[in-house]
């Protein structure tokens, strides 16, 4: 299977700042399905980006997405307060489909 | 617009089977274009898919938990569902329901049912 490693493990950081989150793969992700979501507590995961690199429906465009092969980042122009969660990538390109071990995104 | 809902026991005993179901309303799980997935999110980890069913009852089982699943589905009802056998307390876990299209991502959860193994 294809194991998803993310880096960090937490960020900790103030609204208004950029960051890039990191998601390595252990081999190439086909056509890059790889995606990225979002999840805050007691709430179920919500996609982000998929394909690598493209927005999903209503999601704002301070987030945006890029890499291919092994490496991928999202990186988020701009914190904003809703922000503050826990990120996980996930390869659909090859069964088993698999998460990363997810980013938190903290207030400093 | 689409909406799946879990549903099943909380509290599984060690070495038994645990079982739920998915219903989906809003849309028929008989669509050609979608594969209905079961995915699980142990308290503090990331989440693992379990595996996936299509309406015609084709299933695809991650190998770690190959031995001890089984997915069913009931269009009648437009319903799926899970079971996980001989379970311990490593299945303890919040238990999602999702859709996927083909070759997309997973784009639709439930609002996921947490069951906790324990005698």
């Amino acid at each position: 299977e294809i194991v998803l490693t993310q880096s960090p493990g937490t960020l900790s950081l103030s609204p208004g700042e950029r960051t890039t989150l990191s998601c390595r793969a252990s081999q190439s992700v086909t056509s890059s399905y790889l995606a990225w979501y979002q999840q805050k507590p007691g709430q179920a995961p919500r996609v982000l980006i998929s394909g690598a690199s493209s927005r999903a429906t209503g999601i704002p465009d301070r987030f945006s997405g890029s890499g291919s092969g092994t490496d991928f980042t999202l990186t988020i122009s701009r914190l904003e307060p809703e922000d503050f969660a826990v990120y996980y990538c996930f390869q659909y390109g090859t069964l088993p489909l698999t998460f990363g071990g997810g980013t938190k995104v903290e207030i400093k | 617009q689409l909406r799946l809902q879990e549903s099943g026991p909380g509290l599984v005993k060690p070495s038994e089977t645990l079982s739920l179901s998915c219903s989906v309303s809003g849309g028929s799980i008989s669509s050609r274009s979608y594969y209905w997935d079961w995915i699980r999110q142990p308290p503090g980890k990331g989440p693992e898919w379990i595996g996936n069913i299509y309406y015609s009852g084709n299933t695809y089982y991650n190998p770690s938990l190959k031995s001890r699943v089984t997915m069913s589905v009931d269009t009648s009802k437009n319903q799926f569902s899970l079971r996980l056998s001989s379970v311990t307390a490593a299945d303890t876990a919040l238990y999602y329901c999702a859709r996927h299209k083909g070759e997309e991502a997973v784009d639709i959860w439930g609002q996921g049912t947490m069951v906790t193994v324990s005698s």
